[in-house]
């Protein structure tokens, strides 16, 4: 199995772009798609990307993803930011064995 | 409109076996590729995966919690169930079910989350 490896926290003023990493300790990044979630205090997660640069409908796009194999990791982006991107944010793959994995999430402060 | 809510108990004890309850709407637990997943979130901590059942009823397990944890489906009342026994006051935690439609798609719809603690 793999582990995800995400900053603890960032902070960025409104306006500003952010970049939150996702790290993959062991096999390509590129095996397998990369999902982001967004979970605000109190609620459930959902979605802001998937298959690694796909945007659900309803999710604005200030909300970017990308992987880069040199790195080993997925990127979420967000630009504009504005006060309401204030949140967790989680990356989440899968291996071969269809078992899931979750980054140990991101707190992102909009200050 | 696709929901899915989590039922169980809000206190468990120690060494006790916990069985939460994940009622579907809105799509059916034997629709081609649709699957449900259980997924935990100690207060403060991230967010981790515990258990998904396919549409086949093929299964798979967190391999670190694999010994403890059993997850089944009654598609006719659209329900997955969980049970992790030896309940300890580290599993404290907010349960959450989740839809997908497949491994390598996003979990697309979440329940609200149920909160469990493990206190004697």
């Amino acid at each position: 199995n793999f582990m995800l490896t995400q900053p603890h926290s960032v902070s960025e003023s409104p306006g500003k772009t952010v970049t939150i990493s996702c790290t993959r300790s062991s096999g390509s990044i590129a095996s397998n798609y990369v999902q982001w979630y967004q979970q605000r205090p109190g609620s459930s997660p959902t979605t802001v990307i998937y298959e690694d640069n796909q945007r659900p409908s309803g999710v604005p796009d200030r909300f970017s993803g990308s992987i880069d194999s040199s790195s080993n990791s997925a990127s979420l982006t967000i630009s504009g930011l504005k006060t309401e991107d204030e949140a967790d944010y989680y990356c989440q793959s899968y291996d071969s064995s269809n078992h899931w994995v979750f980054g140990g999430g991101t707190k992102l402060t909009v200050l | 409109q696709v929901t899915l809510k989590e039922s169980g108990p809000v206190l468990v004890k120690p060494t006790e076996t916990l069985t939460l309850t994940c009622t579907v709407s809105g799509f059916s637990l034997s629709n081609a590729r649709m699957g449900v997943s259980w997924i935990r979130q100690p207060p403060g901590k991230a967010l981790e995966w515990l258990a998904h059942i396919f549409s086949n009823d093929e299964k798979s397990y967190s391999t670190s919690l694999k010994s403890r944890l059993t997850i089944s489906k009654d598609t006719s009342k659209s329900q997955v169930v969980l049970t992790m026994t030896n309940m300890d006051p580290v599993d404290t935690a907010t349960y959450y079910c989740a839809r997908t439609r497949g491994v390598v798609a996003p979990f697309d719809i979440w329940g609200q989350g149920t909160m469990v603690t493990v206190s004697s």
